[in-house]
This record gives C-alpha cells, structure tokens and sequence, in this order.
C-alpha cells in the first residue's frame, strides 16, 4: 500500500552522525514535497525539515541550521536526514512525511517513524 | 516564526459529548492569493504516527469521521470533536504551513471523564 518506511535510528554517543532514510512505496514519490517532524519523549511534535520535490530547495527549523542536512533521491524513492554532533536533546522519534501540497501543503502520509536515543 | 498556542492543554470529556480545541495564531495564516488559511490539525495515539485530519482549517482529510470539524479564519482556530468516541482519546496538535519553520502548537491532551 502506499507507504513511507523510515530506518537508520537507534542508540548513537554524543558528537557522533547519523543519516535516517525515508522509503517510499506505492506513490509518485518526485511529484511530493517531503519533511522530517521529530518527537522527543514527552514532548510535542517539533518541525526538522523540507525538501521540495525536485531536490533544489531545502529549509530547516531554526535550531537545527548547521547540524542537520536533508537531501533526496527520486531514482530511489527515498528521502534523508543526515544528522552531525548529536547531542542528548536530538533523542526523538524521527517520522518523514509527505507534502499534500502544490508546492506547499499538509501532511498527509507519515511513515511509523525511527527512534533515535543519543546517549554515552 | 509563527507561534501557536493550543488552548487547553488537556481536556476531559465524557462519551458522547463535545471536545473544542483552539489555536492562536501570533500572525495571520490566511494566504490572499488562493483564499486559504495554511493551517492543520494532526491525531497522534500513542505508539502511532501523527494523522492528518483537517487541512486548509476546515478540509477534511478523506477517511476522517465527521465527527471532526475544523474552523476559524485570521489567526483563530477551533478543532471540534463531536460524539466522542473511546478511540478519540490522543494529542491534538495544529500546524501552520504558511512559512517555514512550519510550527505546531504544543498539543492538547484528549481524555474521557
């Protein structure tokens, strides 16, 4: 079914990098603006990033600028987050999801999301 | 950035009846050119990912019971669940996507009284 399936999490040391994927199945997946939304435990959801559908522009949340680089690849259908320093307040559930916009939209498909636990 | 603030926090509601959850936004989210307020309202159940339900403030997301509506326009918005449902229990969250950083409110906690 139409689907998006994030991997690459899990328990990383300080001031190392990470780099989360985002598969997409079942949809044009270069017709779509995408994102990462992240979730820290207890917390609300937090925006991380956008890349537009061709790959050309990408925007950050303020805090993240510098340290966090999304990128894309339509041959494969998947969207990245490369995520460098990680620090113990990166620790969140990481979701992608797509754009329902034409360019920009609401979120209408989130995948189930990849759990990263920054800790020594 | 845009700033939005949910009104309450958490709720409780019995079975049945109505759950209104507002958003505040600190600027206008109304976009002239195509008449449309860029503004969302998500469900996320725990151990689930977030569920769009309403979009451009009064949309519904294809699927979504109509027990959910969306309102509102200029900077003030309402979430209204109708005939709560056991299952409506979760976080609610509104969403602008008129300018980045797409911001979300910081969630209101649903429960049953």
């Amino acid at each position: 079914q139409v689907q998006l399936v994030e991997s690459g999490g899990g328990v990383v040391q300080p001031g190392r990098s990470l780099r989360l994927s985002c598969t997409a199945s079942r949809f044009i997946f270069s017709y779509y603006a995408m994102h990462w939304v992240r979730q820290a435990p207890d917390k609300g959801l937090e925006w991380v990033a956008l890349m537009s559908s061709d790959g050309s522009k990408q925007h950050y949340g303020d805090a993240l600028k510098g340290r966090f680089t999304i990128s894309r690849d339509n041959s494969k259908n998947t969207l990245y987050l490369q995520i460098n320093g990680l620090r113990a307040d990166d620790t969140a559930v990481y979701y992608c999801a797509r754009d329902n916009g034409g360019p920009v939209g609401a979120f209408d498909l989130w995948g189930q999301g990849t759990m990263v636990t920054v800790s020594s | 950035d845009i700033v939005l603030t949910q009104s309450p926090d958490s709720l409780a509601v019995s079975l049945g009846e109505r759950a209104t959850i507002n958003c505040t936004s600190s600027q206008s989210v109304f976009y002239s050119a195509n008449n449309r307020h860029f503004l969302a309202w998500y469900q996320l159940r725990p151990g689930q990912p977030p569920r769009l339900l309403i979009y451009w403030a009064s949309t519904r997301e294809s699927g979504v019971p109509d027990r959910f509506s969306g309102s509102g326009s200029g900077t003030d918005f309402t979430l209204t669940i109708s005939n709560l449902q056991a299952e409506d229990v979760a976080l609610y969250f509104c969403q602008q996507y008129t300018s980045t950083p797409h911001t979300f409110g910081q969630g209101t906690k649903l429960d049953i009284k």
